[in-house]
């Protein structure tokens, strides 16, 4: 069964706490995404990677950092850095790294909560 | 900076009606406009796709338009059902193709 998942669904980080998200993809694609959601507001992108020990940063990369490791999974640190992080978290992928008219594939997000 | 604009906001329409969401882009070199589909709590799931090579295309009751001269392009539901009650993104990505500029959502709610 092919796809993205996102770990936690829910989490939840004290004053000062790191925190990393998870997102593992099988679907053998090149290139991976991390967005930010707020209530009511459209996707801002964080980081992508199109290739493995890549990744370049997108329109609110502070406070957060990211790794490639390994192809399928681009795990998202967000760090005490980022003063708001309350927010749904959103992991996509595309199969190729670049190219015209591939589309991004979403995961089911992670809920993140400042206690 | 490279935009999209969507509208309107939201949108209520009555079972059985039609629900038509416009976006409009400034960026000449966008050629992907594809249109996601997001409930409550879930990630954003693509419903339907074009290319600036044709000015329509449909699939099932839904239905993309495209103008490439006034860079416009519209989703339209035809026969919304209280199924469909969702958040509407569309989307537009340049020939290079590595990111996606989203529109801000249109929140639409079919009443039963």
């Amino acid at each position: 069964d092919g796809g993205i998942t996102q770990s936690p669904k829910y989490l939840f980080r004290k004053e000062g706490q790191n925190v990393t998200l998870s997102c593992e993809q099988n679907l053998n694609h090149d290139a991976m995404y991390w967005y930010r959601q707020d209530p009511g507001q459209g996707l801002r992108l964080i980081y992508y990677s199109q290739i493995v020990n890549d990744f370049q940063k997108g329109d609110i990369a502070e406070g957060y950092s990211v790794s490639r490791e390994k192809k399928e999974s681009f795990p998202l640190t967000v760090t005490s850095a980022q003063k708001n992080p309350t927010a749904f978290y959103l992991c996509a992928s595309r199969r190729g790294a670049s190219g015209r008219g591939e589309t991004q594939y979403f995961g089911p997000g992670t809920r993140l909560l400042v206690l | 900076q490279q935009q999209v604009k969507q509208s309107p906001q939201s949108l209520i329409v009555q079972k059985g009606g039609i629900s038509i969401i416009n976006c409009a882009y400034e960026n000449t070199a966008f050629d992907y406009f594809p249109w996601y589909q997001q409930f409550p709590g879930k990630g954003p799931a693509l419903l339907i796709a074009i290319r600036p090579d044709v000015s329509e295309k449909k699939e099932g009751r839904f239905t993309i338009s495209f103008n490439k001269s006034a860079k416009q392009f519209s989703l339209h539901i035809m026969d919304s059902q209280p199924g469909d009650s969702a958040t509407y993104f569309c989307a537009a990505s340049g020939t290079s193709g590595s990111r996606l500029t989203f529109g801000e959502g249109t929140q639409l709610t079919v009443n039963p």
